[in-house]
């Protein structure tokens, strides 16, 4: 069956410094999108990407963040200078239809 | 702004249904029901989602009232890999410019299925 990739499993940063967290959607999904989970919070949505281009974001994606689908098969959010409050569970998912969406089993980002 | 409303936990003994509540007095009728679980530090997984017909696949059972205002989710053989936390979320649909809006996911219902 196939499934949603995400690389690193787990990712540790200085503040301050860029990070790129990768995924690798279903291979004919359409639709794209990062959430992220600060541990022991709610799962936050932050951003959805469609036809090349962000279809809609939320508050917390701010000028930090972006991100990119540089080929045909990877899905990248960058984080230009973390912060200490970046550190969360990031998950990455895709979706054929924009209806079901399959979610990826995440990046834990740490901060120092 | 929270459009579902779900108990904050319940236990189920394995082998039996269980049956997962929620509340969604506001609902458009734009808006479908989804169904998505979280097993421990794990990503979300989609379960099943409707619009105002009970709908049945492979994992689970969805009823929602004719009103629409709240819905069910049946398990109906729970195993201990059930065990999880369970979101019910509305999500906006538009048929004009066939898209979705996005899952806002809730608190959930902790579900610890027992032996």
């Amino acid at each position: 069956e196939p499934e949603v990739t995400q690389t690193p499993s787990h990712q540790v940063t200085q503040m301050g410094q860029e990070v790129i967290l990768r995924c690798v959607p279903i291979s004919n999904h359409l639709y794209f999108y990062w959430y992220r989970q600060i541990l022991g919070q709610k799962v936050e949505f932050l951003v959805s990407f469609y036809n090349n281009e962000i279809s809609e974001k939320s508050e917390i994606f701010d000028d930090q963040f972006s991100v990119e689908r540089p080929d045909g098969s990877n899905f990248t959010l960058k984080i230009r200078s973390t912060k200490l409050e970046d550190s969360a569970m990031y998950f990455c998912a895709s979706s054929l239809q924009g209806n079901e969406q399959y979610f990826g089993p995440g990046t834990r980002l740490t901060v120092t | 702004d929270a459009k579902t409303t779900q108990p904050p936990s319940m236990d189920c003994a394995e082998g039996r249904a269980a049956n997962l509540p929620c509340n969604h007095s506001t609902i458009s009728g734009n808006e479908y029901v989804y169904w998505y679980r979280q097993i421990h530090s794990q990503g979300p997984q989609y379960i099943i989602h409707g619009l105002k017909n009970n709908e049945t696949n492979e994992m689970a059972s969805l009823i929602i009232t004719e009103d629409r205002k709240s819905s069910t989710l049946i398990l109906p053989h729970a195993t201990l890999r059930d065990t999880a936390v369970y979101y019910c979320i509305v999500r906006s649909f538009w048929g004009t410019t066939d898209s979705w809006g996005k899952l806002q996911f809730g608190a959930g219902t902790q579900v610890v299925v027992t032996p």
